[in-house]
C-alpha cells in the first residue's frame, strides 16, 4: 500500500516571507510525485511534478520542490509568498505503470498581509 | 495539455434522487478518472473509466451507487444514485496526458453537490 502524509493542515505565513509545505510518502516501488493547488471554489491545477532526473523541480508561480528518496519527502517551497498564493495545496503520488493518484490530506496556506 | 469541462458546476438535490455529472475533454484520452472530495477533505478516487470497458471501482465504491458511462474517448458520466446527505461533496473528473516521461493528470473544475 502507498500513502502520502501532509503533516501541516494549515500554514499561516506573512506576505513576502518564505514558506515550506511538507510532504512525506510511503511506497514499496518507484514513485512519481506531484503538487497540486486548489484555489477557492476551483478545480486542481498542477504546480509541479517529479518523474525522474534532477531531484529539484521547478514549477509555476515561483514554486519548487525537492525529491529526497532517503527521507521519502517531497517538500514544496517558495522564497517569497504573495496574497494570491492563498489556496489549498495537495501532494500526490502515482507509480510507474499505474496512473491512479494517491493524495495527501492537503495543506491550507494562508497569507497574512 | 487537456481542457476539461463538467456539467453541472453545482446542484442541490433531495435525498433519494439521482444526479448525473458530465465530463467533456477537448482531446481523445484513454483513461478518465472520477474523484470525490468531501467537505474539508482530500480527494479520493472513485473509479477509473476506460472507453469500451466496464469502469474499475476503488474499495468502498460500487457500481450500483456510482454508475459510470464512457461512450467515447472524450466523454464520461458519473451518476450519484439514491443520494443521501453523506454524498454532499465535490466530484471531479480527470484525465491523464503525456508519455512516461511527461506524465500529467488534468482535472476538471468539479461539480459541487449538496444533498438535503
Amino acid at each position: 500500500a502507498q500513502s502520502v502524509t501532509q503533516l501541516d493542515s494549515q500554514v499561516p505565513v506573512f506576505e513576502e516571507a518564505p514558506v515550506e509545505l511538507r510532504c512525506n510518502y510511503s511506497s514499496s516501488v518507484s514513485v512519481y510525485l506531484f503538487w497540486y493547488v486548489q484555489y477557492p471554489n476551483q478545480g486542481l491545477q498542477l504546480l509541479l511534478k517529479y518523474l525522474s532526473g534532477s531531484t529539484l523541480v521547478k514549477g509555476i508561480n515561483g514554486f519548487e520542490a525537492e525529491f529526497n528518496k532517503s527521507q521519502t519527502s517531497f517538500h514544496l517551497r517558495k522564497p517569497s509568498v504573495h496574497i494570491s498564493d492563498t489556496a489549498e495545496y495537495f501532494c500526490a503520488l502515482s507509480n510507474f505503470g499505474n496512473e491512479k493518484l494517491t493524495f495527501g490530506t492537503g495543506t491550507r496556506l494562508t497569507i497574512i498581509p | 495539455s487537456a481542457v476539461i469541462s463538467q456539467k453541472p458546476s453545482r446542484d442541490i438535490c433531495q435525498r433519494g434522487t439521482s444526479l448525473t455529472i458530465q465530463c467533456q475533454v477537448d482531446s481523445q484520452v484513454t483513461m478518465m478518472f472520477w474523484y470525490r472530495q468531501q467537505p474539508g477533505q482530500s480527494l479520493t478516487l472513485i473509479a477509473t473509466a476506460n472507453q469500451g470497458s466496464e469502469a474499475t471501482y476503488e474499495s468502498g465504491f460500487v457500481i450500483d451507487k456510482f454508475p459510470i458511462s464512457r461512450p467515447n474517448l472524450t466523454f464520461s458520466t458519473l451518476t450519484v444514485s439514491n443520494m443521501s446527505p453523506e454524498d454532499s461533496s465535490i466530484y471531479l473528473c480527470s484525465v491523464e496526458s503525456g508519455t512516461e516521461f511527461s506524465y500529467e493528470q488534468y482535472f476538471g473544475p468539479g461539480t459541487r453537490l449538496t444533498v438535503t
